[in-house]
Order: structure tokens, then sequence, then C-alpha cells
């Protein structure tokens, strides 16, 4: 059964220094979101991707984020600058269409030091 | 603001046991809600998607129904085993007529089922 994939599945990083987390959406699907759970906390919402652009963001996806999706197959998350308050489980999730399920990634955990 | 509430948030039975989680959420305007299963340190498992319209969907032991206009979610999961032990995360998406595009999330339910 297809699945969504991200790469590395644990990241550590010095604050400050810039991140990039990949993940690689089901390949018929068209929207692509990137979540984040910090410890013990809710999962939420950072941005959503559609036709090349960013289609929907949440006040904590500031300047310091980007994503891009560099080919057909990759979609990626880079977070600039990294503060300890960074750290958590980045999940990726692709969707066929506007309405339908989301399918999630095993995600990536991101420890700033 | 769309707010999700999950009770309880631990819940603790034998197994064989029938039992209900439930899902609650502020802003009754949803496109749809799904169900996910999150193992400890993994990421989420879809379990189900109710789109608004609907009023349950079942899949296997699990049934979900949905009360839109109260604003309330349960998830049924019959003759429960081990290996649901889980916590069980309840997520909305809100009909902003085709502008939104996330799932606001609860808390989730730490479900363990004893041997």
């Amino acid at each position: 059964e297809p699945e969504v994939t991200q790469t590395p599945s644990h990241q550590v990083t010095q604050m400050g220094q810039e991140v990039i987390l990949r993940c690689v959406p089901i390949s018929n699907h068209l929207y692509f979101y990137w979540y984040r759970q910090i410890l013990g906390q809710k999962v939420e919402f950072l941005v959503s991707f559609y036709n090349n652009e960013i289609s929907e963001k949440s006040e904590i996806f500031d300047d310091q984020f980007s994503v891009e999706r560099p080919d057909g197959s990759n979609f990626t998350l880079k977070i600039r600058s990294t503060k300890l308050e960074d750290s958590a489980m980045y999940f990726c999730a692709s969707t066929r269409g506007w309405g339908n399920e989301q399918f999630f990634g095993p995600g990536t955990r991101l420890t700033v030091l | 603001k769309q707010e999700v509430t999950q009770i309880p948030a631990a819940l603790s039975v034998p197994e064989g046991e029938n039992l209900v989680l439930n899902c609650s959420f502020t802003d009754s305007a949803i496109y749809n809600l799904q169900w996910f299963r999150q193992d400890p340190g993994k990421g989420l498992t879809s379990l189900l998607l109710i789109q608004s319209s609907q009023r349950e969907q079942t899949s296997g032991r699990l049934n979900a129904s949905l009360d839109k206009s109260s604003g309330r979610s349960t998830l049924y999961i019959a003759a429960s085993q081990p290996g649901d032990s889980a916590t069980y995360l309840c997520a909305v998406r809100e009909d902003g007529g085709g502008s939104n595009y996330k799932l606001t999330f609860g808390k989730g339910t730490l479900l363990t089922v004893n041997p």
C-alpha cells in the first residue's frame, strides 16, 4: 500500500543552524502538508501546499520556515536559524483531493541543542 | 477558533471490552472529521474519515459516529485487544468554502488494553 515517507527519522542540530526535512508524498496525491507535535502537546498545522504554492499557513509558519517541491516526488520543509523551541516531531501528510483523507508519514524528530 | 477536546484523556480496559472514545468540537461548520491512531514515538495512522453529511463510518471493529449539529463524534471499538493500545486522535477540517486545508487536532485519548 502506498505510504508517505520522511527522512531523516531523527535530526539533531545546534541552535541557529538550518535544517531541511524531507518528505515523499504518495505518488498520485496533489495536496501536501506539514504539521508538528511538540512533546506532550497537540498536533499543530503548519502549512499546506498545492499547485506549487502555499495554500494555507498557520501563525507558527513565519519567515523562519519555507517549503518547496523541488521535483516531482519530494516535498521539503526548511527551518532557518533553529531555536530550542523548534524541537518537535514534524509530520508530512498528503491527500489526493482537497477534502480527502489525509495520510501522514512516520515523522522526523527534530532536536535542537 | 476551532477547539477540539477529547475525553477521557486516558482509559484502561480489560481485553475483550467494548469501549467508546469521545471527541467534541466547538465550531459545527466542519467539512469532515478524521480519527487517527498514534503509537508511541510514531506517526499517525488514519482509521476513519467521516464527511459532514454522514452519520457514521465503520471499519472492522471500529465504528465512528458524527453528530455535527451538537459538535460531537464518538469512536466505538468492539472487543478490544492489547494491540489496540495506542493514543487515538480526533481531527476536524473546517468548511471554509474550499479555502480551509488544515486539520485541527484534539490532544488524544491514551488507550491501554490489558491482557
